[in-house]
């Protein structure tokens, strides 16, 4: 069974800087999809970026960014310019292509400091 | 537009009542999903559809029924719950799985939950 792993159940920044979260995986399969989720205090949990397993360049969205390593099967999320509206609760999940569920990380929870 | 709404946002039930909660997409998505979350934890998978029908059951108990009348909504109907069975119940839905090297990926749209609280 595939599972998502993510080491930081907490990480801070100050405002402006740039963090970077931790995720690993574990899968025997080529065909996946990796994805980032935010979920602020707000509770609504929403996609921050994906990467198909395929594809060696890293995805990008505005200030997120990831590392993934597929050989290392490491898919880190980096965020630049740290904002206060980035602090969440952020998941790291694994889905095989065909497939519809979604394997989640335990999540890290990320604080924003002004 | 990537909305999924959810109704109500609270409820508070106790362990005889019946009551059902409400999801919603306008997005044409052909997949619909109900997650349960506990607090400070991911989500877990409870039930999937696929074009109106029941293609994953996650083994919950029966005291929760999914239903699912039509493309655009989903309902999750309570029944004898457990002071365990409070948390924040997600529905999330996604659109037709895209094609990439022949194999179909699925995003997942998430609504903001209802925070469900049995006494």
């Amino acid at each position: 069974a595939q599972t998502v792993t993510q080491s930081q159940p907490e990480m801070s920044v100050q405002e402006a800087e740039t963090v970077t979260l931790s995720c690993t995986y574990d899968t025997s399969e080529s065909d996946y999809y990796l994805f980032w989720y935010k979920q602020p205090p707000s509770r609504q949990m929403i996609l921050v970026i994906r990467q198909e397993a395929y594809k060696q360049q890293n995805a990008t969205e505005n200030r997120f960014s990831v590392n993934f390593q597929k050989a290392a099967k490491s898919f880190s999320l980096k965020i630049s310019d740290s904002q206060l509206g980035d602090a969440a609760m952020y998941f790291c999940a694994y889905s095989q292509g065909g497939s519809e569920k979604l394997v989640f990380g335990k999540g890290t929870k990320l604080t924003v400091n002004p | 537009d990537t909305e999924v709404t959810q109704t109500p946002k609270h409820l508070v039930m106790g362990m005889t009542n019946k009551k059902s909660l409400k999801c919603e997409q306008h997005m044409g998505h052909r997949a619909m999903y109900w997650y349960k979350q506990k607090a400070k934890k991911p989500p877990e998978l409870m039930f999937v559809y696929s074009y109106e029908k029941l293609s994953i059951n996650e083994s919950v108990p029966s005291r929760f029924s999914p239903e699912c009348p039509n493309s655009s909504l989903l309902n999750l109907h309570l029944h004898a719950l457990q002071p365990e069975d409070s948390a924040l119940y997600l529905c999330a839905s996604s659109p037709q799985g895209f094609m990439i090297q022949g194999t179909l990926a699925y995003e997942q749209y998430f609504g903001p939950g209802t925070r469900l609280t049995v006494t």
